[in-house]
């Protein structure tokens, strides 16, 4: 079946613009992550959707950053007035998590951002 | 909250020998323990997962150990190969779906011909 699915793979933008990554996470998955990887870096979380709970975004790195999940399923996440250190691949995740236990996350390839 | 400490960073082993990267958490409460794989380029995969109810699991060539009372887990790789090459995450989450998955920082594995 389908997985994880992120868009665009690419973008290069100018510093100073704002611009939307988008996520669509595997049908059924209650659970969606949104992370950044810097070259060489581990996964730094940015923001939890679980269900209908209010979202834990405290890992947003600053108030440029938000996120929204609509209908539960696809989330976008939003960067304004973008700055030279935004640039990173922004890896998605979905899990099919229960009110019984936290199931595996299924990442997307991820969108690379080039800020220049 | 969750913090989990992932060591060593960087990991070198011969061909054939074995590797191992161990993980320590400071949530007594969290409950599930999953590691993923991620090659040069590609997003991480799962690659073996472990619940607080078994101490070890094994998939092949590839295990994992949990020790709860020390609050620490390992991942083992026997009989290394060239495509083991790879970063290795290990994670640690709470048991209600409320609880986020944390990461640590990561090994870079590289195997040596």
């Amino acid at each position: 079946g389908a997985g994880v699915s992120q868009s665009p793979s690419n973008k290069v933008t100018e510093k100073g613009k704002d611009v939307e990554l988008r996520c669509d996470p595997i049908s059924g998955h209650t659970a969606l992550y949104w992370y950044r990887q810097s070259l060489g870096q581990g996964l730094e979380f940015l923001i939890y959707f679980q269900g209908n709970s209010a979202p834990d975004k405290s890992g947003l790195p600053s108030d440029r950053f938000s996120a929204e999940r609509t209908g539960g399923s696809v989330s976008t996440l939003t960067i304004q007035r973008t700055q030279q250190e935004d640039s990173a691949v922004y890896l998605c995740a979905s899990s099919l998590a229960t009110g019984y236990s936290n199931q595996p996350q299924h990442f997307g390839d991820g969108t690379r951002l080039s800020i220049l | 909250g969750e913090n989990v400490e992932q060591h060593p960073s960087t990991l070198s082993v011969q061909e054939g020998d074995s590797a191992v990267i161990k993980c320590t958490y400071s949530d007594s409460a969290s409950n599930y323990f999953p590691w993923y794989k991620q090659e040069l380029g590609k997003r991480p995969q799962l690659i073996i997962d472990i619940r607080s109810n078994v101490g070890e699991k094994k998939d092949q060539r590839i295990a994992v150990t949990l020790n709860k009372t020390a609050k620490h887990f390992s991942l083992h790789i026997t009989e290394t190969q060239p495509e083991d090459s790879a970063v290795y995450f290990c994670a640690a989450s709470g048991y209600s779906s409320a609880s986020k998955i944390i990461f640590g920082s990561g090994t870079r594995l590289s195997i040596r011909p």
